[in-house]
């Protein structure tokens, strides 16, 4: 089972700060298996990002991701008051399974 | 647009299984894999496994092999997760997730909350 280590645990900043979050594989993956999440509390994950750097439908350009084989990033340019929540990578393997890293809080400084 | 609505909260004493329903539209059901992802109360999330709606073939997450069974109806577009010999450890929040065009959930239902409680 491929592991998905993210960090930092917590990310501490300010509006307007960039904020960049960590996924780690436990072995290499396809870039294209490779996904970005958002929750906020009380509601369902969105999707962010796909195939680690094609944003997903309406969401905004600050948001960046790249990465491949073992190490992806998440990059938001400029942190906005609603984007402060937790985010979550996803990769999805050839076994086939699914899974996700334990997951980055962004929380206002 | 697309929407996965799921049936409302559970609760639930141990021994007992449970059967969550995940309703879609907006899409044609039968052409992306229904994936079924967990999150206990302030812990992350925990993939459980995926239905093929078109054949109902299924597979699931090593963890929970022999105790959730999934299905689903396609005539009325609705796919199913059965967690059997629940304990405290299943109170959590389930998903229902829809499967893009390559690896990732592109929509989620609402989730609905399982409590398991004597």
């Amino acid at each position: 089972e491929i592991v998905l280590t993210q960090s930092p645990g917590i990310l501490s900043l300010s509006p307007g700060e960039r904020a960049t979050l960590s996924c780690r594989a436990s072995q290499s993956i396809r870039s294209s298996y490779l996904a970005w999440y958002q929750q906020k509390p009380g509601q369902a994950p969105r999707l962010l990002m796909s195939g680690a750097s094609s944003r997903a439908t309406g969401i905004p350009e600050r948001f960046s991701g790249s990465g491949s084989g073992t190490d992806f990033t998440l990059t938001i340019s400029r942190l906005e008051p609603e984007d402060f929540a937790l985010y979550y990578c996803q990769q999805y393997g050839s076994s086939p399974e699914l899974t996700f890293g334990g997951g980055t809080k962004v929380e206002i400084k | 647009q697309v929407q996965l609505v799921q049936s409302g909260a559970e609760v639930k004493k141990p021994g007992a299984s449970v059967k969550v329903s995940c309703k879609a539209s907006g899409y044609t059901f039968t052409g992306y894999y229904m994936h079924w992802v967990r999150q206990a109360p302030g812990q992350g999330l925990q993939w459980m496994g995926w239905i093929n709606p078109s054949s109902g073939g299924t597979h699931y997450a090593q963890k929970f092999q022999g105790w959730v069974t999934m299905t689903r109806d396609t005539s009325i577009s609705t796919a199913y997760m059965e967690l059997s010999r629940l304990t405290s450890d299943d109170t959590a929040v389930y998903y229902c997730a829809k499967k893009g065009d390559i690896a990732e959930l592109d929509y989620w239902g609402q989730g609905t909350l399982v409590t398991v409680s004597s």
